[in-house]
């Protein structure tokens, strides 16, 4: 168990949808990064959050925004869902940006009909 | 832009066998950190080993090491007396240790591992 929980663990939607992935990072921890998994693109980073303040950008879709709150959970919202959006999320969290080390979350299955 | 390579989609080893994954990258950079990371079926993201690129001696952890050549941009895991356990996906990552860089990872296609008692 790395200490970063993600929900819901599966989440089946349809086309045309908006859903939301909730990420709670480790405590202490101050950053989190959104990650997608597919078939096709493999492992790509989406988006950095630290504390609280967007830090980095990486292949992220117009149709898709984060935000990390206060208490520092963040969330990942997808819109106007196509089916090539279903993936794996993943959520990994830091102590800080940089160098430290990344835990991941358990992912969430997201399935676009 | 930094790119990661693993050649090897799949790969089979005996129980108690060693293996070894290959992993190439490319970068312009001169400090970096390596990983292999580890997914087994229940899809969660291990860490298994980490180099700080500016080490000349290989990393080590247990029965997973690697062989770091960083002239050759080559970082490739060995695992010794493959257990039923260390059946996964495996995963080769990079990431900028550069002042100021963003921090995340930059992904291989990963190898998948199978391991036969």
């Amino acid at each position: 168990d790395s200490g970063v929980t993600q929900t819901p663990k599966h989440l089946i939607t349809a086309t045309g949808q908006r859903v939301t992935l909730r990420c709670s990072p480790r405590s202490g921890d101050l950053s989190v990064y959104w990650y997608q998994q597919s078939l096709d693109q493999g492992l790509q980073f989406l988006i950095q959050y630290y504390n609280g303040e967007e830090r980095a950008k990486g292949n992220i879709l117009e149709r898709f925004s984060a935000q990390q709150f206060p208490d520092l959970h963040s969330e990942l919202n997808l819109s106007s869902l196509e089916l090539g959006d279903s993936a794996l999320y993943f959520c990994a969290s830091s102590v800080a940006g940089g160098l430290n080390e990344q835990f991941f979350g358990p992912g969430t299955r997201l399935t676009v009909l | 832009a930094q790119t990661v390579t693993q050649s090897q989609p799949e790969m089979s080893v005996q129980e108690a066998e060693t293996v070894t994954l290959s992993c190439t990258y490319d970068t312009s950079e001169s400090d970096y950190y390596l990983f292999w990371y580890k997914q087994p079926p229940s899809r969660q993201m291990i860490l298994v080993i980490r180099q700080e690129a500016y080490k000349q001696q290989n990393a080590t952890e247990n029965r997973f090491s690697v062989n770091f050549q960083k002239a050759a941009k080559s970082f490739s895991l060995k695992i010794s007396d493959s257990q039923l356990g260390d059946a996964a996906m495996y995963f080769c990552a990079y990431r900028s240790a550069k002042l100021g860089s963003q921090g995340n990872l930059i992904f291989g296609k990963g190898t998948k591992l199978s391991v036969k008692p």
